[in-house]
């Protein structure tokens, strides 16, 4: 069994400023890891995904990720944030058995304020 | 490349009335799959399915839901008789076949289709 805990369903943030939305995850196989932004009433959308290569992982819009097995995370970072990030974001785990089946978060909230 | 497209984007339904719900996989892949997403609550697998084959359908409530992904065409969800707990957005998925590299454990997601039931 797998499952996903986003620890905060809302983070607020100034423009500017550092982005920390966490995710804790538990698998029983080693998983695939990934996270997805949805913007309002659109699609989701792969910001970065981890597969077992390297452990920090660097995906569009400045955002990266690290894989840590020791605490089961794989909490999502910017180093600045902008207005344009303010969106939900849903961390996700895969363990492939021939084809792809995602459990997803339920979801963090990004706000982003002048 | 369009992408997964899927149609209508907004779909209103008296209870009772029959929802259909289509997708059209991004170009080249052969594999979709169908996910629920409720207010306030991440996405929820619904059923995998392949050209004329459902492969896994563990998240498809046992009645009224049903989907298919024919020869020639889109793949469809179908609700039957739909219920004010049905209103939700659906999303669809594809993917590359499995066992065909790196790529093929990544879905492309659609921009969903939101269902309301009154």
């Amino acid at each position: 069994a797998q499952s996903v805990t986003q620890l905060d369903s809302h983070v607020s943030v100034s423009e500017g400023t550092p982005v920390l939305l966490r995710c804790n995850y538990s698998s029983s196989y080693s998983p695939s890891l990934f996270w997805y932004v949805q913007h309002p009433n659109k699609g989701l959308q792969l910001l970065l995904k981890y597969t077992s290569a390297a452990t920090l992982v660097k995906g569009i819009n400045g955002f990266e990720a690290e894989f840590k097995k020791s605490e089961t995370s794989f909490h999502l970072t910017k180093p600045s944030a902008h207005m344009s990030d303010a969106a939900e974001y849903f961390c996700v785990v895969s363990v492939s058995s021939g084809y792809s089946t995602l459990t997803f978060g339920k979801g963090t909230m990004l706000l982003v304020s002048p | 490349n369009a992408g997964v497209m899927q149609n209508p984007r907004h779909l209103v339904r008296r209870r009772g009335q029959e929802a259909r719900l289509r997708c059209s996989p991004m170009k080249g892949h052969s594999h979709v799959y169908w996910y629920r997403q409720l207010p306030e609550e991440g996405l929820k697998f619904m059923v995998y399915l392949q050209k004329e084959n459902i492969i896994d359908e563990s998240g498809m409530p046992k009645e009224r839901f049903s989907a298919e992904f024919p020869k020639e065409g889109p793949s469809i969800l179908r609700i039957q008789q739909v219920v004010r707990g049905d209103s939700a957005a659906y999303f669809c998925a594809s993917s590359l076949p499995p066992g065909t590299g790196a790529g093929a454990n990544v879905l492309t997601f659609g921009a969903g289709s939101r269902l309301t039931v009154l």
